[in-house]
This record gives structure tokens, C-alpha cells and sequence, in this order.
């Protein structure tokens, strides 16, 4: 139990065009996700709390119009890049909690964006 | 006070032999102490976790002590494998939130 899937796994694009990432989890409610950014052999960085049916909330100095959240429904949650430049070249991981035992977070596989 | 320390960067070991990796933190209200496992590629898979009120907890190979009054935490891998060469990460988080803060991460190699 417990899964976090993420979709795509990969994607290429090219600078200036928007990427959508997408955060499911397959066996279970998540009210709360999480979305995180780790660039190469370095750690997790926490960008931003999703909340279904409410607006995200972000961490300092990630830009709110840049990385679009959207947390639809108990199984969904969404990041889109907007306007994606080079260096928005990362890889994102999304995490997601049943909400049974605090603290305990479940990953997703990840998304490796490269922007050209 | 929201720092979690973790040493050592890197470390190798032969199989069989117990890496041992620390992590310090400093902000007492940190109750919940989880480590990640990361492959390449891959996103962190939750391997242990423990809370303040113990002091030791094993599950399988894997044992985390706790040190409450020098607020610090380790991992011990007992008859290590070379399939666990990974990422390891720990982590903490605070009164029953699910942010969690995490440490800067340990590669471990285990040599056949």
C-alpha cells in the first residue's frame, strides 16, 4: 500500500514552454502532497504544501507564478512549470501522507525535467 | 534550528561490514526522525523511523539509535550489501507536521 505514482518520468522541452508533472496516489487519500526539487547529488528541497480544494502554500523563494500547484481532487496533485528556461532544469519529486501516522511521507518515483 | 546535520558525505564499505551514518539536529521540538533510501534516478523510499520515546529501533538489517539529550540520530546497517549502495537521508519533522526538514545525504558504496 501507500503508492505515489508520478507522470511523466521524463520530459524534454524547450525553453519558453510549460511542463506539467503529475502526482497521484494510487491507494490511497492524500489531503496533504508535497513537491520538492533535488539537483544532482544534492538534497530535497521542499518548494512547496499542496491542500486539496485550496491554494498551495510555498516556500520562500520559489516563485508562486513560475511553479504552478493545483491539488484537484484527494488522489491529484499537479506541478506545472511555466515558461521553463534551462535552468529550471531539475528533478521533481512529489510526496503525499495518508494522514495516519505524522511525519510519515511517501515518495513518488520522480520527474526528470530538462528544459533546452 | 531548522538544520539537520548529517555526516559523513560519502563513505564505502566491503560486504558484510556495518556503515554507520549521524545525523545532528537542533531544534527540541523535532519528533519524528525518519531515513531514506535513494537509488539513481529514483525517488526516496522510506526505510525506518523512529520517535523520541525510544532509544533503539531495528526493523530487518536496519537499526536507528537515538540520542535525545545530544539530539542526535544514526543509522546502522548491519551485514551490508552491495545492493544497498544508495543515497541515504535522514530527516525530522515536528509536532505532527508532515514537512519534513532533510539532511544533506550520505553515498554509500558497498564493495562485493
Amino acid at each position: 500500500g501507500a503508492v505515489v505514482s508520478q507522470h511523466p518520468s521524463r520530459v524534454i522541452c524547450k525553453s519558453g514552454t510549460s511542463v506539467k508533472i503529475e502526482c497521484r496516489s494510487l491507494d490511497f487519500q492524500a489531503t496533504t502532497m508535497f513537491w520538492y526539487r533535488q539537483f544532482p547529488k544534492k538534497s530535497l528541497m521542499l518548494m512547496a504544501t499542496s491542500n486539496e480544494g485550496s491554494k498551495a502554500t510555498y516556500e520562500q523563494g520559489v516563485e508562486k507564478d513560475k511553479f504552478l500547484i493545483n491539488h484537484a481532487s484527494l488522489t491529484l496533485s499537479t506541478l506545472t512549470v511555466t515558461s521553463a528556461h534551462p535552468e529550471d532544469s531539475s528533478f521533481y519529486i512529489c510526496s503525499a501522507t495518508t494522514g495516519t501516522r505524522p511525519g510519515e511521507l511517501f515518495f513518488g518515483e520522480g520527474s526528470r525535467l530538462t528544459v533546452l | 534550528q531548522q538544520q539537520v546535520k548529517q555526516s559523513p558525505q560519502s563513505l564505502i564499505v566491503q560486504k558484510g561490514g556495518i556503515p554507520i551514518i549521524n545525523c545532528a539536529y537542533e531544534n527540541t521540538a523535532f519528533d519524528y526522525f525518519p531515513w531514506y533510501q535513494q537509488f539513481p534516478g529514483k525517488g526516496p523510499a522510506l526505510l525506518i523511523a523512529i520517535r523520541p520515546d525510544v532509544s533503539e529501533k531495528k526493523e530487518g538489517r536496519f537499526t536507528i539509535s537515538f540520542n535525545k539529550s545530544a539530539k542526535q540520530f544514526s543509522l546502522h546497517i548491519m551485514d551490508s550489501q552491495p545492493g544497498d549502495s544508495a543515497t541515504y537521508f535522514c530527516a525530522a519533522s515536528r509536532g505532527g507536521s508532515y514537512k519534513l526538514i532533510f539532511g544533506s545525504g550520505t553515498r554509500l558504496l558497498v564493495r562485493p
